[in-house]
């Protein structure tokens, strides 16, 4: 079994409608973080979380939002999605430690699409 | 602010033939460390090489071999006797002191048969 798992793997939503991708993880980790990936754009990062306590924003938060329910779950939620956020999604996890020590380990993706 | 500078967007060799990967980055961090990934067609990226910013051997492992030279600000990728398995996009990344880690915008290689 993968160690990161997503859910959904693909997904077809409407402007305006809520929307919850979710990732777990087997590894143990302490560390989850969520990117998204556009054509030309590589990886940006989304949030990330250093423990269940710890959300912190990353690079392209807005019109999202996240939540840590537990040290192997972390969900992305786009409250009203829009056709801009249409992109490949990737969830990411880390040991504990300076993140540059631990290998990032990505989940398959999420691709999500925006009507 | 760090950034990576992947000037290649997009790269075609026959296979067999040798390919470098380029990869630029910018930090005021004196520790720092590099990455490459790799994102085949599948679309999992998958980890190929650490290298952290006190050690400028490079490195190789079977057909990969990396190039990392501080006085250009430079971590490239070659690829020797390419394979159409390589074909992929391929990701620069660069972690700093902020503990976070910066992307390039990747190159996609493209190895004809």
């Amino acid at each position: 079994d993968a160690d990161v798992t997503q859910t959904p793997r693909n997904r077809i939503t409407k402007t305006g409608k809520r929307i919850m991708l979710e990732c777990s993880q087997t590894k143990g980790h302490d560390r989850m973080y969520w990117y998204r990936q556009d054509p030309g754009l590589g990886l940006r990062l989304i949030y990330y979380s250093f423990d269940v306590k710890d959300i912190n924003k990353g690079e392209i938060s807005d019109g999202y939002s996240v939540s840590r329910q537990a040290q192997a779950k972390f969900s992305l939620s786009l409250e009203s999605a829009i056709p801009n956020q249409t992109a490949l999604y990737f969830c990411a996890t880390s040991a504990e430690g300076q993140v540059a020590l631990s290998e990032q380990y990505f989940g398959p993706g999420t691709r999500l699409t925006v009507t | 602010a760090q950034k990576v500078t992947q000037a290649q967007t997009e790269i075609s060799v026959v296979e067999k033939e040798d390919v470098t990967l380029d990869c630029v980055y910018e930090t005021r961090d004196t520790t720092y460390y590099l990455f490459w990934y790799k994102q085949p067609p599948s679309g999992e990226l998958v980890f190929l090489i650490r290298r952290n910013s006190f050690d400028e051997q490079n490195e190789i492992s079977g057909r990969y071999s990396w190039n990392f030279q501080k006085s250009t600000s430079s971590f490239n990728f070659t690829i020797t006797a390419s394979q159409v398995v390589d074909s992929a996009v391929y990701f620069c990344a660069l972690s700093g002191e902020d503990d976070k880690i910066i992307f390039g915008k990747g190159t996609r290689l493209h190895i004809l048969p």
